[in-house]
């Protein structure tokens, strides 16, 4: 089946500084690929969507000058929370898609930031 | 309108029993409905999915209801497991949508008692 990786699985971080989370296809070609956030015991929030080579879409009240995504390559999208702060603590996990398949997730990333 | 509401928010069964989640949505323009798997620290993992033109879909022990009237569908375990222990997500989307964008309901926790 098709596989999405996430690195790193979990960071901890300071306040202030800015951490990046890479989501890859590793036997696909994603055309689109989404973010999504997920605090303990809840269900997951879609932070935003980005296809190959475009500006990514946001979901509405998410900020997107601290929530940096980039999806350069069919294989490669990058989520980079800039000037983290405590309550950007959550667990980021990322899926992938094909044309018109089936998403997959990846394993997310626990992000920690102190 | 986008809100698809899932119930129970925990469930306990006991093992070899049939563990049942329900699930209603609003929107009609929704016409695919998946449920997930998700284990603590991990990302969610597609389980099972159906479309709007049947009505019911089984695969192994895991079987989908769909009331396309009444707006709902249910997932059914059968002969649970405690393997099976874990947070259950069901979720909508339209495929017309090239980006298919899920929205998922609450989350179930469900828990197999040996």
């Amino acid at each position: 089946g098709a596989v999405v990786s996430q690195h790193p699985s979990w960071v901890i971080c300071k306040s202030g500084t800015s951490v990046k989370i890479e989501c890859r296809s590793l036997d696909f070609q994603a055309t689109t690929m989404f973010w999504y956030r997920q605090f303990p015991k809840q269900s997951l929030m879609l932070m935003a969507t980005s296809n190959e080579g475009s500006k990514a879409t946001y979901e509405q009240g998410v900020e997107k000058d601290k929530f940096l995504i980039n999806h350069a390559s069919l294989t490669l999208s990058t989520l980079t929370v800039t000037s983290a702060h405590p309550e950007d603590s959550s667990f980021y996990i990322c899926s992938a898609r094909q044309y018109r398949g089936q998403q997959y997730f990846g394993p997310g990333t626990r992000l920690t930031v102190t | 309108q986008q809100q698809v509401k899932q119930s129970p928010q925990s469930l306990i069964v006991q093992k070899g029993g049939i563990s049942i989640i329900n699930c209603a949505y609003e929107n009609t323009a929704f016409d695919y409905f998946p449920w997930y798997q998700q284990f603590p620290g991990k990302g969610p993992a597609l389980l099972i999915a159906i479309r709007p033109d049947v009505s019911e879909k089984k695969e192994g022990r895991f079987t989908i209801s769909f009331n396309k009237s009444a707006k709902q569908f249910s997932l059914h375990i059968m002969d649970s497991q405690p393997g099976d222990s874990a947070t259950y997500f069901c979720a909508a989307s339209t495929l017309k949508q090239g980006a298919q964008k899920l929205v998922f309901g609450q989350g179930t926790r469900l828990t197999i008692n040996p």
